[in-house]
Protein backbone atom coordinates (compact mmCIF):
# COMPACT_ATOMS: atom_id res chain seq x y z
CA UNK A 1 0.00 0.00 0.00
CA UNK A 2 0.68 3.78 -0.14
CA UNK A 3 3.66 5.06 3.03
CA UNK A 4 5.64 7.90 3.40
CA UNK A 5 9.06 8.12 5.64
CA UNK A 6 10.61 10.91 7.05
CA UNK A 7 13.37 11.21 8.89
CA UNK A 8 13.39 11.18 12.40
CA UNK A 9 13.72 13.95 14.87
CA UNK A 10 14.13 15.80 16.65
CA UNK A 11 16.22 18.41 14.78
CA UNK A 12 17.79 21.17 16.46
CA UNK A 13 19.04 24.02 14.13
CA UNK A 14 21.27 27.30 15.39
CA UNK A 15 18.45 30.22 13.77
CA UNK A 16 20.02 31.45 10.41
CA UNK A 17 20.50 27.43 9.60
CA UNK A 18 19.61 25.63 6.45
CA UNK A 19 17.23 23.07 7.17
CA UNK A 20 16.35 19.60 4.90
CA UNK A 21 13.72 17.14 6.29
CA UNK A 22 13.69 14.20 4.29
CA UNK A 23 10.52 12.51 2.86
CA UNK A 24 10.33 9.67 0.69
CA UNK A 25 6.99 7.87 -0.35
CA UNK A 26 5.65 4.71 -2.08
CA UNK A 27 2.66 4.77 -4.19
CA UNK A 28 1.15 2.82 -6.65
CA UNK A 29 -0.56 5.67 -9.01
CA UNK A 30 0.22 9.10 -9.25
CA UNK A 31 -0.01 10.92 -5.79
CA UNK A 32 0.21 14.62 -4.49
CA UNK A 33 2.47 15.33 -2.07
CA UNK A 34 1.81 18.22 0.75
CA UNK A 35 4.01 18.75 3.82
CA UNK A 36 1.58 19.98 6.64
CA UNK A 37 3.12 22.06 10.15
CA UNK A 38 1.68 21.84 13.35
CA UNK A 39 2.74 24.19 15.87
CA UNK A 40 2.38 23.67 19.98
CA UNK A 41 -1.04 23.22 20.55
CA UNK A 42 -2.58 23.63 16.81
CA UNK A 43 -3.87 22.01 14.30
CA UNK A 44 -2.34 20.58 10.86
CA UNK A 45 -1.70 23.45 8.55
CA UNK A 46 -0.89 22.91 5.20
CA UNK A 47 2.53 24.41 4.97
CA UNK A 48 3.25 23.26 0.51
CA UNK A 49 1.88 20.84 -1.83
CA UNK A 50 3.25 19.89 -5.29
CA UNK A 51 0.48 17.93 -7.90
CA UNK A 52 2.54 16.08 -10.53
CA UNK A 53 6.25 15.64 -10.89
CA UNK A 54 8.67 18.39 -11.03
CA UNK A 55 6.71 20.53 -9.69
CA UNK A 56 7.99 22.89 -7.09
CA UNK A 57 5.96 24.08 -3.81
CA UNK A 58 6.93 27.39 -1.93
CA UNK A 59 5.41 28.98 1.18
CA UNK A 60 7.09 31.29 3.90
CA UNK A 61 10.64 30.37 2.48
CA UNK A 62 10.29 26.48 2.66
CA UNK A 63 10.31 24.59 -0.71
CA UNK A 64 10.13 21.17 -2.02
CA UNK A 65 10.17 19.64 -5.52
CA UNK A 66 8.45 16.44 -6.31
CA UNK A 67 11.07 13.84 -7.25
CA UNK A 68 9.06 10.89 -9.20
CA UNK A 69 12.52 9.20 -10.02
CA UNK A 70 13.94 9.08 -6.40
CA UNK A 71 9.93 8.79 -4.43
CA UNK A 72 10.87 12.50 -2.61
CA UNK A 73 9.39 14.93 -1.29
CA UNK A 74 12.54 16.83 0.81
CA UNK A 75 11.51 19.99 2.91
CA UNK A 76 14.46 22.76 2.66
CA UNK A 77 14.54 26.32 3.93
CA UNK A 78 17.85 28.38 3.75
CA UNK A 79 17.33 30.54 6.93
CA UNK A 80 15.56 29.42 9.76
CA UNK A 81 13.71 31.26 12.16
CA UNK A 82 12.76 30.11 16.05
CA UNK A 83 9.26 31.22 14.88
CA UNK A 84 9.95 28.02 12.63
CA UNK A 85 9.96 25.63 15.22
CA UNK A 86 7.17 23.19 15.12
CA UNK A 87 6.45 19.27 14.01
CA UNK A 88 6.71 19.23 10.02
CA UNK A 89 4.48 16.24 8.33
CA UNK A 90 4.58 14.78 4.72
CA UNK A 91 2.20 13.44 3.42
CA UNK A 92 0.49 12.22 0.27
CA UNK A 93 -3.19 11.91 -1.29
CA UNK A 94 -4.30 9.95 -4.28
CA UNK A 95 -6.80 11.51 -6.42
CA UNK A 96 -8.88 8.42 -7.03
CA UNK A 97 -9.37 7.83 -3.09
CA UNK A 98 -11.55 10.67 -2.05
CA UNK A 99 -8.52 12.96 -0.25
CA UNK A 100 -7.84 10.94 2.26
CA UNK A 101 -4.05 11.68 3.44
CA UNK A 102 -1.34 9.46 4.42
CA UNK A 103 1.45 11.23 6.41
CA UNK A 104 5.01 10.39 7.62
CA UNK A 105 5.45 9.92 11.30
CA UNK A 106 6.52 13.90 11.79
CA UNK A 107 9.64 15.97 12.13
CA UNK A 108 10.25 17.84 15.43
CA UNK A 109 12.37 21.17 14.69
CA UNK A 110 13.98 22.92 16.98
CA UNK A 111 15.03 26.25 16.13
CA UNK A 112 17.73 27.49 18.73
CA UNK A 113 18.07 31.94 18.90
CA UNK B 1 -10.45 33.42 8.69
CA UNK B 2 -13.02 30.72 8.58
CA UNK B 3 -11.61 26.88 11.29
CA UNK B 4 -12.36 23.87 11.88
CA UNK B 5 -12.97 23.71 15.56
CA UNK B 6 -13.42 20.32 18.39
CA UNK B 7 -14.69 19.39 21.09
CA UNK B 8 -13.83 19.25 23.66
CA UNK B 9 -10.07 19.83 23.81
CA UNK B 10 -9.11 16.91 26.18
CA UNK B 11 -11.13 14.15 27.09
CA UNK B 12 -10.77 11.37 29.94
CA UNK B 13 -12.72 8.49 29.74
CA UNK B 14 -12.99 4.64 31.35
CA UNK B 15 -12.38 1.88 29.66
CA UNK B 16 -15.83 0.69 28.17
CA UNK B 17 -17.46 4.27 28.14
CA UNK B 18 -18.72 5.44 25.09
CA UNK B 19 -17.12 8.69 23.86
CA UNK B 20 -18.55 11.00 21.00
CA UNK B 21 -15.61 13.52 19.66
CA UNK B 22 -17.36 16.77 18.06
CA UNK B 23 -16.09 18.56 15.06
CA UNK B 24 -17.70 21.73 13.48
CA UNK B 25 -15.89 21.73 10.03
CA UNK B 26 -15.97 24.72 7.85
CA UNK B 27 -19.57 25.89 6.64
CA UNK B 28 -19.43 25.14 2.85
CA UNK B 29 -17.07 22.72 2.60
CA UNK B 30 -18.28 18.73 1.28
CA UNK B 31 -15.79 16.31 2.17
CA UNK B 32 -14.81 15.10 6.11
CA UNK B 33 -12.32 13.72 7.86
CA UNK B 34 -11.63 12.21 11.06
CA UNK B 35 -7.42 10.68 11.54
CA UNK B 36 -5.83 9.87 14.88
CA UNK B 37 -2.26 10.18 16.29
CA UNK B 38 -1.36 7.85 19.40
CA UNK B 39 1.50 9.84 21.30
CA UNK B 40 4.61 9.23 19.40
CA UNK B 41 3.43 7.65 16.24
CA UNK B 42 2.25 8.74 12.10
CA UNK B 43 -0.69 10.71 12.18
CA UNK B 44 -3.36 7.65 10.78
CA UNK B 45 -6.23 7.89 8.39
CA UNK B 46 -9.77 6.96 9.90
CA UNK B 47 -12.41 7.78 7.74
CA UNK B 48 -13.72 9.85 5.01
CA UNK B 49 -17.18 10.92 5.03
CA UNK B 50 -19.16 12.79 1.71
CA UNK B 51 -22.74 13.39 0.92
CA UNK B 52 -24.20 12.00 4.74
CA UNK B 53 -22.22 8.65 3.81
CA UNK B 54 -18.60 6.86 4.98
CA UNK B 55 -16.94 7.37 1.90
CA UNK B 56 -13.71 5.03 3.33
CA UNK B 57 -13.15 3.68 5.92
CA UNK B 58 -9.48 2.24 7.57
CA UNK B 59 -9.13 -0.85 9.15
CA UNK B 60 -8.55 0.39 12.45
CA UNK B 61 -12.29 1.72 11.95
CA UNK B 62 -13.85 -1.12 13.32
CA UNK B 63 -17.68 -1.87 14.20
CA UNK B 64 -16.84 0.28 17.38
CA UNK B 65 -16.40 3.21 15.70
CA UNK B 66 -19.33 5.64 14.13
CA UNK B 67 -19.58 9.10 12.18
CA UNK B 68 -22.34 10.91 11.97
CA UNK B 69 -23.43 14.79 10.79
CA UNK B 70 -26.86 15.08 12.27
CA UNK B 71 -27.61 18.85 11.92
CA UNK B 72 -25.05 19.62 8.88
CA UNK B 73 -23.04 21.75 10.77
CA UNK B 74 -21.30 19.29 13.44
CA UNK B 75 -19.90 15.89 12.41
CA UNK B 76 -19.01 14.08 15.03
CA UNK B 77 -16.91 10.36 16.23
CA UNK B 78 -18.77 7.78 18.46
CA UNK B 79 -16.92 5.28 20.01
CA UNK B 80 -18.64 2.75 21.67
CA UNK B 81 -16.72 0.64 23.88
CA UNK B 82 -13.00 2.67 24.54
CA UNK B 83 -10.01 0.31 24.95
CA UNK B 84 -6.92 1.58 26.35
CA UNK B 85 -5.88 1.45 22.69
CA UNK B 86 -8.27 4.18 21.81
CA UNK B 87 -5.80 6.78 23.76
CA UNK B 88 -4.86 9.28 21.36
CA UNK B 89 -4.87 12.75 19.82
CA UNK B 90 -8.37 13.00 17.01
CA UNK B 91 -8.06 15.02 14.37
CA UNK B 92 -11.05 16.28 12.10
CA UNK B 93 -10.41 17.46 8.86
CA UNK B 94 -12.91 19.38 6.24
CA UNK B 95 -12.19 20.10 2.55
CA UNK B 96 -13.93 22.05 0.38
CA UNK B 97 -13.39 19.98 -2.69
CA UNK B 98 -11.13 16.61 -4.38
CA UNK B 99 -8.76 19.71 -5.55
CA UNK B 100 -8.44 21.84 -2.45
CA UNK B 101 -7.28 21.56 0.43
CA UNK B 102 -8.15 19.78 3.47
CA UNK B 103 -8.47 22.01 7.00
CA UNK B 104 -7.51 20.22 10.26
CA UNK B 105 -8.97 21.05 14.00
CA UNK B 106 -6.92 21.70 16.69
CA UNK B 107 -7.21 17.91 18.23
CA UNK B 108 -9.24 16.53 21.11
CA UNK B 109 -6.94 14.67 23.16
CA UNK B 110 -8.46 11.41 24.61
CA UNK B 111 -7.00 9.33 27.49
CA UNK B 112 -8.35 6.22 28.62
CA UNK B 113 -8.13 4.87 31.81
Amino acid sequence: GNSVTQMEGPVTLSEEAFLTINCTYTATGYPSLFWYVQYPGEGLQLLLKATKADDKGSNKGFEATYRKETTSFHLEKGSVQVSDSAVYFCALSEGNQGGKLIFGQGTELSVKP
Amino acid sequence: EPEVTQTPSHQVTQMGQEVILRCVPISNHLYFYWYRQILGQKVEFLVSFYNNEISEKSEIFDDQFSVERPDGSNFTLKIRSTKLEDSAMYFCASMLGLSYEQYFGPGTRLTVT
